[in-house]
């Protein structure tokens, strides 16, 4: 099965500041890959979704993107951030089968 | 919004008691699936039950899918301390394989 990768696990940054987080996977090739971010005791929200290298769609209209250079990772940044942008951030990736792999996630607090 | 909603919100029960909690969705669907999340976690996948299916069993859980109604319902048999987690469906749409949504998710906690 496969196995994702993100880091940091927490990560606290002030307003204005940029963002990267990335996102591996092994185990499996040509993966779909999804940002999803959840506000705490909340469900998740779609942010961004890959198919292939270079190709992502954007759910949200927001202060956020994503990119894919390479089959197996997905980035997700932002040039400046704001106080809403506070959350956790998951990845995940999408098997044969249509079930998705989560990594741990990044908590992200933006003071 | 395609999202589905869970019911309850939160729910209490004791060790070796039924926990069951709902789903509502509002398209039509491809699949819907069961996840759980334990604190500060990802998620992890439980079942799969497809919009021609209408139950479905894996060990300890039952899923049951009534496309009529736009709902299903996660039932987890003699429960134990370790269930205690948020557990979340999650769609997929006709038109679009790719998206996967979320209701808002099921707080069980689950008393030793």
């Amino acid at each position: 099965s496969q196995t994702i990768h993100q880091w940091p696990a927490t990560l606290v940054q002030p307003v204005g500041s940029p963002l990267s987080l990335e996102c591996t996977v092994e185990g499996t090739s040509n993966p779909n890959l999804y940002w999803y971010r959840q506000a705490a005791g909340r469900g998740l929200q779609l942010l961004f979704y890959s198919v292939g290298i270079g190709q992502i769609s954007s759910e949200v209209p927001q202060n956020l993107s994503a990119s894919r250079p390479q089959d197996r990772q997905f980035i997700l940044s932002s040039k400046k951030l704001l106080l809403s942008d506070s959350g956790f951030y998951l990845c995940a990736s999408r098997d044969n089968n249509e079930k998705l792999f989560f990594g741990s996630g990044t908590q992200l607090s933006v003071l | 919004s395609q999202q589905g909603e869970e019911d309850p919100q939160a729910l209490s029960i004791q060790e070796g008691e039924n926990a069951t909690m709902n789903c509502s969705y509002k398209t039509s669907i491809n699949n819907l699936q069961w996840y759980r999340q334990n604190s500060g976690r990802g998620l992890v996948h439980l079942i799969l039950i497809r919009s021609n299916e209408r139950e479905k069993h894996s060990g300890r859980l039952r899923v049951t899918l009534d496309t009529s109604k736009k709902s299903s319902s996660l039932l987890i048999t003699a429960s134990r301390a370790a269930d205690t987690a948020s557990y979340f469906c999650a769609t997929t749409s006709g038109s679009n394989f790719n998206k996967f949504y979320f209701g808002s998710g099921t707080k069980l906690n689950v008393k030793p």
